[in-house]
């Protein structure tokens, strides 16, 4: 069956400090994925979304980065965060005509 | 670009009272619509979808109408139960070979009391 996880579940971070949330895809082979990103109070936003090994498409200019170093891993990265940066992160792939989402990861930055 | 516009919340009813939550959409082509629920502390979760113009989505008692004429995908519910108290998103995806390329709504909480 196809699943979805991503993990850490829960974090909280100092400014300035560095980021990595992984998300990893299992029962299915190029799928295409996706990071969406829920700040407080508003709605899902698009951050980044890969359709192969490498490639990394950018929706929204901002503080992070993403990269696909595996087929079916998918790696959403800071430097240094934010405040502006906390925020609810959820991976997503898409198969045929069906979305599935990770759990989520809550991000807090203090 | 998609655009996705919901009613805004949050909305309070009591339990067995009538529920409809407005969406409406600008895009492209011919999108899917969805509606998606969070509830608390859990990720997002699919509710329904329709795929074409006169569509009806339906699961656990919602249901929401793909109507082109009005770019519209309003979700409706008969009767609400305490456990349908989540966050409601309406989105869309204009498919093809990036079918998870979402747009959604801002959302709509939902607080149903006994």
């Amino acid at each position: 069956s196809q699943t979805i996880h991503q993990w850490p579940a829960t974090l909280v971070q100092p400014v300035g400090s560095p980021l990595s949330l992984e998300c990893t895809v299992e029962g299915t082979s190029n799928p295409n994925l996706y990071w969406y990103r829920q700040a407080a109070g508003r709605g899902l936003q698009l951050l980044f979304y890969s359709v192969g090994i490498g490639q990394i498409s950018s929706e929204v200019p901002q503080n992070l980065s993403a990269s696909r170093p595996q087929d079916r891993q998918f790696i959403l990265s800071s430097k240094k965060l934010l405040l502006s940066d906390s925020g609810f992160y959820l991976c997503a792939y898409d198969s045929g005509n069906t979305i599935y989402f990770g759990e989520g990861s809550w991000l807090t930055v203090v | 670009g998609n655009s996705v516009t919901q009613m805004e919340g949050p909305v309070t009813l009591s339990e067995e009272a009538f529920l409809t939550i407005n969406c409406t959409y600008t895009a492209t082509g011919y999108p899917s619509l969805f509606w998606y629920v969070q509830y608390p502390g859990e990720g997002l979760q699919l509710l329904l979808k329709a795929t074409k113009a006169d569509d009806k989505g339906s699961n656990k008692g919602f249901e929401a109408t793909y109507r082109k004429e009005t770019t519209s995908f309003h979700l409706e519910k008969g009767s609400v139960q305490v456990s349908d108290s989540a966050v409601y998103f309406c989105a869309l995806s204009e498919g093809g070979t990036s079918y998870g390329k979402l747009t959604f709504g801002q959302g709509t909480i939902l607080t149903v009391h006994p």
